[in-house]
């Protein structure tokens, strides 16, 4: 089947600091992953995609490369912000399975100053 | 480009109440999913529309259903409300279908049940 595992959370870190959520994936066939992130009160958005193996997705300083050997797809940011602090979810979207996500359980950071 | 709305924001119903969310998807998104969002259960796919016909299911009770019109617009329907259906429901619109599309996600409509 299809999952996503998600490194728990919450995650705290000084301003600057360098970030990484690990993720993990099982799926059927060739899924495409992605990072989203979550503000408080708000829906989700999307950060960052990648669509096949060593395709490496960026935005806004995050990043994620998809390790299809590993079956990885860890988000990393050299220099947090507090603007950062949100909840962020890896998910994945699996062939044959129409646009049904699959969703970690999701990450909450928060940067202080 | 407007995003995707959702309608209303917050419910309050009590057990056994029915509800009935809106979802407006992005202008010319044909796909409309639904996901139920708790603290305990995380993100879960409820079902999926595309060209008013459902697409894909997930592991959700008859009471849950939903529908799409002519103008892509999809409702979601809980009827005998349960306490342990209080939770955020989003919906995300898309512009086609399949593993690279990306969905563009609402504000979500948070129901409470008391």
């Amino acid at each position: 089947g299809n999952s996503v595992t998600q490194m728990e959370g919450p995650v705290t870190l000084s301003e600057e600091a360098f970030l990484t959520i690990n993720c993990t994936y099982t799926a059927t066939g060739y899924p495409s992953l992605f990072w989203y992130v979550q503000y408080p009160g708000e829906g989700l958005q999307l950060l960052l995609k990648a669509t096949k193996a060593d395709d490496k997705g960026s935005n806004k300083g995050f990043e994620a490369t998809y390790r299809k050997e590993t079956t990885s797809f860890h988000l990393e940011k050299g220099s947090v912000q507090v603007s950062d602090s949100a909840v962020y979810f890896c998910a994945l979207s699996a062939p044959n399975t129409g646009n049904q996500f699959y969703f970690g359980t999701g990450t909450s950071l928060t940067v202080i100053p | 480009k407007a995003g995707v709305t959702q309608t209303p924001r917050y419910l309050i119903k009590t057990r056994g109440q029915q509800v009935t969310l809106s979802c407006s998807p992005i202008s010319g998104h044909r796909s409309v999913s639904w996901y139920q969002q708790t603290p305990g259960q995380g993100l879960q796919f409820l079902f999926e529309y595309f060209s008013e016909t459902q697409r894909n299911k997930g592991n959700f009770p008859g009471r849950f259903s939903g529908r799409q019109f002519s103008n892509s617009r999809s409702e979601m329907n809980v009827s005998t409300l349960e306490l342990g259906d209080s939770a955020l429901y989003l919906c995300a619109s898309s512009s086609e279908t399949g593993p690279q599309n990306i969905q563009y996600f609402g504000a979500g409509t948070r129901l409470s049940v008391l």
